[in-house]
């Protein structure tokens, strides 16, 4: 059974450096790998989606890697800024051969706030 | 937000009553999911569906029903519910399978 681990689980950084966050996964047999942010009592809102076959996969200020033969995934953010502050989740999708679309294996995500 | 609705946003419900929660589409996406949400757990999966009448069970399906008569509709039914259950349920939309996922804002269910 997959699992998804994200350290840390809770971070709090000054405003303007750069910061990494991680996400391991024990199944490498995966499809793709997605990163979210959740604000408090709010929604998932996708980030960055990263297919097996890619290395990284870039949106403005953010940049996610993948490395598939050893389980992890990072989601780098440049110069962080108060309004980074909220939870991020990694997303697993395994390959799956049975027909149907079986659904994403999260991690308990990592929690960040940024100091102005 | 991606073209999802869930409804009703907030429930408070009792024991032992059925509660169906809908979750509504205007992305003529294949795939929908239901995820619960709870600390401590993160997110897990419900059920799912991968086309109108094709539903299949997810990682924590007992307690839980799902339909799937129209493409834009997905309905979670719990038929009795029980404070377990008091949970935040996500709906979640994909076109294909190698593609992103996207959420509603959630339902924040009760159970008293």
């Amino acid at each position: 059974k997959q699992e998804v681990t994200q350290i840390p689980a809770a971070l709090s950084v000054p405003e303007g450096e750069n910061l990494v966050l991680n996400c391991s996964f024990t199944d490498s047999a995966i499809y793709n790998l997605q990163w979210f942010r959740q604000d408090p009592g709010k929604g998932l809102t996708s980030l960055l989606l990263i297919q097996s076959s890619q290395r990284e996969q870039t949106s403005g200020r953010l940049n996610a890697s993948l490395d598939k033969s050893s389980g992890r995934s990072t989601l780098y953010i440049a110069a962080s800024q108060p309004g980074d502050s909220a939870t991020y989740l990694c997303a697993a999708k395994e390959e799956y051969s049975g027909g149907g679309a079986d659904g994403l294996t999260f991690g308990k995500g990592t929690h960040l706030i940024i100091q102005p | 937000d991606a073209g999802i609705t869930q409804s009703p946003r907030h429930k408070v419900t009792e024991t032992g009553t059925p509660v169906t929660l809908r979750c509504h589409q205007t992305e003529n996406h294949r795939y929908m999911y239901w995820y619960r949400q709870d600390p401590g757990h993160g997110l897990r999966l419900i059920h799912y569906s991968y086309g109108v009448k094709d539903t299949d069970k997810g990682e924590v399906s007992d307690g839980y029903s799902v339909s799937r008569s129209k493409t834009e509709d997905f309905l979670l039914t719990l038929e009795s519910a029980t404070s377990s259950q008091t949970s935040v349920y996500f709906c979640a939309i994909k076109g294909a399978e190698n593609t992103e996922a996207f959420f509603g804002q959630g339902t924040r269910l009760t159970v008293v």
